[in-house]
């Protein structure tokens, strides 16, 4: 079975643009969190989505928005760059809802550069 | 809300040496507690989980946590240290809900020397 997969898996951008991050799923999942990772903040929950729509939302500004598509696969869009966004983003899929104990799986993560 | 606390960024340990990494969360219900591991440009990893029942949880690689709900702490203990130990560790907390999400800690180092 294929563990979730993100694209691209590096991206440099420079301030002001936006970019669109990519995440498919494990086969089956229907929940599927975005998470920010940098050094000095850690892991940061950004959003999850299940079925199509957004279930619970971390505390970022209106800039960092997603979306997931009827086939599970889900995007996020960051809108207006800034170089504080300089960081790793990480996806996670699940069977259910976060909140049980079901396991997320995650994927490689798309590294991204804001110059 | 819930909130993980993990205590120093970066443990070194002897190959062969215990492995204790700290959590303590905060959480107004009982709690799922999670640990993950990420090893170099990669993915989060399960290790082990919490949910109910007993409160020696054992896990992947020789890793074990035990729950301690009057120290509200689960913190991640093995035996014999490998080098391939080598990784970030994770703590995570989730609470049961309709809105729940996972918070995670901030994150240990573990180094592993020879």
């Amino acid at each position: 079975k294929a563990g979730v997969t993100q694209t691209p898996r590096y991206l440099i951008k420079t301030r002001g643009q936006q970019v669109t991050l990519s995440c498919s799923p494990i086969s089956g999942h229907r929940s599927v969190s975005w998470y920010q990772q940098t050094p000095g903040q850690g892991l940061q929950f950004l959003f999850e989505y299940f079925s199509e729509t957004q279930r619970n939302k971390g505390n970022f500004p209106g800039r960092f928005s997603g979306r997931q598509f009827s086939n599970s696969r889900s995007e996020m869009n960051v809108s207006t760059l800034e170089l504080g966004d300089s960081a790793l983003y990480l996806c996670a899929s699940s069977l259910a809802p976060q909140g049980l104990d079901n396991e997320q799986f995650f994927g490689p993560g798309t590294r991204l550069t804001v110059l | 809300a819930q909130s993980v606390t993990q205590l120093g960024s970066h443990v070194s340990v002897s190959e062969g040496a215990l492995v204790l990494l700290r959590c303590n969360y905060s959480s107004s219900v009982p709690p799922y507690l999670f640990w993950y591991v990420q090893y170099p440009n990669q993915g989060l990893q399960l290790l082990l989980k919490y949910t109910t029942g007993a409160t020696l949880v054992k896990g992947i690689n020789g890793f074990e946590a035990e729950f301690k709900k009057s120290e509200t702490s689960f913190h991640l203990t093995k035996p014999s240290a490998h080098m391939s130990d080598a990784a970030e560790y994770f703590c995570a907390v989730s609470e049961s809900g309709a809105n729940s999400k996972l918070t995670f800690g901030k994150g240990i180092t573990l180094s592993v020397r020879p």
